[in-house]
């Protein structure tokens, strides 16, 4: 238990469906990230939330939709997504943007 | 062109040897991180550096902060099979900023 717990850890999507991702920490961290990691790649930013703001969306393509409804939970919507967004989604969260992180175990999303 | 460039990528090693990962960078970071992942795992943050010159032991593991705030190094002493995992370097470019995360470096230490 990291103090970041996501839901759900596998998920198998055809690509005309619609699902979430949860994230949720109780830690009082301020910022709150979504990161996309597949194999061979670096990490990639996706989105970054400040108090529930959304301070930055890296370029991601429009089927990934997130939601900051408060400080402690952060979601990922999913719909008509492609095979190659295949992935390890990560939630991480961190007192202040730059602070160290901490991670959650992630989502293994496989798209079919 | 990744602003943090780790090496080697890949290292396999017997378990009771030293390793050494380097994260090196053109530009200088106010801090720098490092986390292992662990396979079906998130990142676990192992220590954040601040200071040029800066060095941090956690047991076997010692963490080297360049004097120019440029690069950094992660030495393991006598590694275990636990020691496995991806090792990866983070900065950030101020205070305040988000993360760089490096490419990462898989390390496999083998009985």
């Amino acid at each position: 238990e990291t103090g970041v717990t996501q839901t759900p850890r596998h998920l198998v999507m055809g690509m005309t469906n619609k699902k979430s991702l949860k994230c949720e920490q109780h830690l009082g961290h301020n910022a709150m990230y979504w990161y996309k990691q597949s194999a061979k790649k670096p990490l990639e930013l996706m989105f970054v939330y400040n108090f529930k703001e959304q301070t930055e969306n890296n370029s991601v393509p429009s089927r990934f939709s997130p939601e900051c409804p408060n400080s402690s939970h952060l979601f990922l919507h999913l719909h008509t997504l492609q095979p190659e967004d295949s992935a390890l989604y990560l939630c991480a969260s961190s007192q202040v943007e730059g602070a160290g992180y901490t991670f959650g175990s992630g989502t293994r999303l496989t798209v079919v | 062109t990744q602003l943090l460039e780790q090496s080697p990528q890949f290292l396999s090693i017997q378990e009771g040897e030293n390793l050494t990962v380097y994260c090196n960078s053109s530009s200088v970071f106010s801090s720098l991180q490092w986390y292992r992942q662990e396979p079906g795992e998130g990142p676990v943050l192992l220590v954040t550096v601040v200071t040029g010159g800066e060095v941090k032991k956690l047991k076997r593991l010692t963490f080297q902060f360049g004097d120019a705030r440029k690069d950094s190094s992660l030495h393991i002493t006598a590694a275990q099979t636990g020691d496995t995992g991806l090792y990866l370097c983070a900065g950030a470019e101020a205070a305040g900023n988000k993360l760089t995360f490096g490419g990462g470096t898989r390390v496999l230490v083998k009985p």
